[in-house]
């Protein structure tokens, strides 16, 4: 069955600090992958996605991730958090149909 | 220019009732979705959309009952309303090539007392 992981629920790092979160899907086929964020009360906005290609993908807000088939995961990644990133982080992995199946969640906070 | 809207933004009501959440999108798209996000933050798919048609039907109570008058517009009705659906819910859309990114709208939060 198809899944994806957040192993973390919550995270705080320091503003200005580096940033990675982690997702770990489980897909028979090849994965079409995204990662939206949703700040308190408001709805999901998309960060990047990947469909194939380039395995390191661009996204807003200078945020990116990385696609590794032999680990399943696509952990996205930023060099230096912001006090406005504090947000609840969706993995996403998009099956037939048009289904997209999500991870947890990941809560990011941002100290001081 | 809202892409995806939903009304209301906010909705409370008592055991047993029936209320509707509306969403339209002016973004072209024709598939649009609902997705529960239930008091952990889990975001499940309840319905999808293409062209007015029904074609994700996750196992949802049939006392929900989505409906689309137009590919611009999906609504959601939820009958004899129970303590467990109090939740978030977000409608989305995208264009139906399986894997597009769907645009989501800002949530309707349904509080059932």
């Amino acid at each position: 069955a198809q899944s994806v992981t957040q192993p973390d629920i919550h995270i705080t790092v320091s503003e200005g600090a580096s940033l990675e979160l982690r997702c770990n899907y489980s897909y028979g086929a090849t994965p079409y992958l995204f990662w939206y964020v949703q700040s308190p009360g408001q709805g999901l906005q998309l960060l990047l996605k990947y469909f194939s290609g380039d395995t390191l993908v661009q996204g807003i807000k200078g945020f990116e991730a990385e696609f590794k088939r032999s680990q399943s995961s696509f952990n996205l990644r930023k060099p230096s958090v912001h006090w406005s990133d504090a947000a609840e982080y969706f993995c996403a992995v998009g099956i037939q149909g048009g289904k997209l199946i999500f991870g947890q969640g990941t809560e990011l906070s941002v100290k001081p | 220019d809202t892409a995806v809207s939903q009304t209301p933004k906010y909705l409370v009501t008592q055991m047993g009732n029936d209320k509707s959440i509306k969403c339209e999108q002016n973004l072209g798209h024709d598939t649009m979705y609902w997705y529960k996000q239930d008091s952990k933050k889990f975001l499940k798919i309840m319905f999808s959309y293409n062209n007015k048609e029904l074609i994700i039907n996750e196992t949802v109570p049939n006392r929900f009952s989505p409906k689309s008058p137009d590919k611009a517009h999906l609504n959601l009705h939820i009958n004899s309303l129970e303590l467990g659906d109090s939740a978030v819910y977000f409608c989305a859309s995208s264009r139906l090539t399986d894997y597009n990114e769907q645009f989501f709208g800002p949530g309707t939060r349904l509080t059932v007392l």
